[in-house]
């Protein structure tokens, strides 16, 4: 079946540093994948998305590549805030699962001045 | 309203007892869903509708029922709460016609099962 792994979190970083957030998939289908983020006490959020091999998805300074070869959407974003401390979830698609995204477990980013 | 609401925010509940939790969207969206978060797991789904009058079993669907009467409302019903369903729940929606499918989540509701 499909599933999703990130890497675990907590993640503390000082602002302006950079982010990686790893995220590797294995999927039946060819998958579409996305970046959700969860804010303090709000629901989730779509952050970018990459539908096919070698797109690049972007939003808010945010980025990450969709590599089929290594079958990873890693997260990344060159100078961190404050205000990007939440928990982010990596997800995907398939076109033979229908509509139901796979989540990974989530990983909980804490950026401090 | 835009978007998605659900009802209540919170609740604490005695086990044993019947609970629904209310969702209800605003955009039209033809395929709605049922997760429940824990820490450690992430998200997993509990049940789906792709359309109105159709409901289907996601990842972890024993202990919970759904319905789907029309469009806008897909009601998540415990019929007799463990505390095991202790959770934050989130409803979303999706508009399946759409080439990538993204799914607009509503704020969830906090229940804790005594």
């Amino acid at each position: 079946g499909d599933s999703v792994t990130q890497m675990e979190g907590p993640v503390t970083l000082s602002e302006e540093a950079f982010l990686t957030i790893n995220c590797t998939y294995t999927a039946t289908g060819y998958p579409s994948l996305f970046w959700y983020v969860q804010y303090p006490g709000e629901g989730l959020q779509l952050l970018l998305k990459a539908t096919k091999a070698d797109d690049k998805g972007s939003n808010k300074g945010f980025e990450a590549t969709y590599r089929k070869e290594t079958t990873s959407f890693h997260l990344e974003k060159g100078s961190v805030q404050v205000s990007d401390s939440a928990v982010y979830f990596c997800a995907l698609i398939t076109t033979g699962g229908g509509n139901k995204l796979t989540f990974g477990t989530g990983t909980q980013l804490k950026v401090e001045l | 309203i835009a978007g998605i609401t659900q009802a209540p925010t919170s609740q604490i509940l005695a086990a044993g007892r019947r609970m629904t939790l209310r969702c209800t969207q605003d955009m039209r969206h033809n395929a709605m869903y049922w997760y429940r978060q824990d820490l450690g797991l992430g998200l997993r789904l509990i049940h789906y509708s792709n359309t109105a009058g159709t409901t289907g079993k996601g990842e972890v669907p024993d202990g919970y029922s759904v319905s789907r009467a029309n469009t806008d409302d897909f009601p998540l019903t415990l019929a007799s709460a463990v505390p095991s369903q202790t959770s934050v729940y989130f409803c979303a929606s999706s508009d399946s016609g759409a080439t990538y499918n993204e799914q607009f989540f509503g704020p969830g509701t906090r229940l804790t099962v005594l």
